[in-house]
């Protein structure tokens, strides 16, 4: 069975940082693109960032790029947001997400994080 | 690519059925053959759980009163008779253009 446990989020002023992980089992991590998809307070979901398998490779939306860096652990089938410079807009539920084919089909519980002064 | 939803919000009566029309701004036709169109459902205070992809295939566990039909930038899902524990919040959302997009998501509410 796949499971994804997020793990990191909090409270955190305007500016600051926080880094999110997601400890995955249940299937060859290193073989899979990981996502984080992230849902606003009474919002959508919206696509935040993605790792390759081998891990040299990532994507990132806009309104993150520059603040926000994804990496993996294979050793330890981990993958991490840091996530710095935080803004209010910033504040959601953010889910770890494998990537299959055109789709997604395993969520994490997801983590929340809230930027507030 | 653009998933536009309606309704935004959906009132049903138990026992009646429901539809949600989902609109994509570019075919979602991929050059594989496939057409990657997901349906989501999300129950209130739960993570996203996926009902339905490539257009109409069943996830393990769905009950078949959910289906999903449509082609090229046309897509519906339907619940044959709506039951309280379809409550939640339905996305659909697009697999087939890099990066994936999610519509903006039609509420169900028992009327």
């Amino acid at each position: 069975e796949v499971q994804l446990v997020e793990s990191g989020g909090g409270l955190v002023e305007p500016g600051g940082s926080l880094r999110l992980s997601c400890a995955a089992s249940g299937f060859t991590f290193s073989n899979y693109v990981m996502h984080w998809v992230r849902q606003a307070p009474g919002k959508g979901l919206e696509y935040v960032s993605g790792i390759n398998g081998n891990g040299d490779d990532t994507y990132y939306i806009e309104s993150v790029r520059g603040r926000s860096t994804i990496s993996r652990d294979n050793s330890k089938n981990t993958v991490y947001l840091q996530m710095s410079s935080l803004r209010v807009e910033d504040t959601a539920v953010y889910y770890c997400v494998k990537k299959d084919t055109g789709t997604y089909l395993d969520w994490g519980q997801g983590t929340q994080v809230t930027v507030s002064s | 690519v653009v998933m536009t939803q309606s309704p935004v919000s959906l009132p049903v009566t138990l026992g009646q059925p429901a539809s949600i029309s989902c609109r994509s701004s570019q075919s979602l036709l991929s050059s594989d053959g496939n057409t990657y169109l997901n349906w989501f459902q999300q129950r209130p205070g739960q993570s996203p759980r996926r009902l339905i992809y490539k257009v109409s295939n069943w996830d393990s566990g769905v009950p078949d009163r959910f289906s999903g039909s449509g082609s090229g930038t046309d897509f519906t899902l339907k619940i044959s008779r709506v039951e309280a524990e379809d409550v939640g919040v339905y996305y659909c959302m697009q697999g087939t253009h890099w990066p994936y997009t999610f519509g903006q998501g039609t509420k169900l509410e028992i009327k």
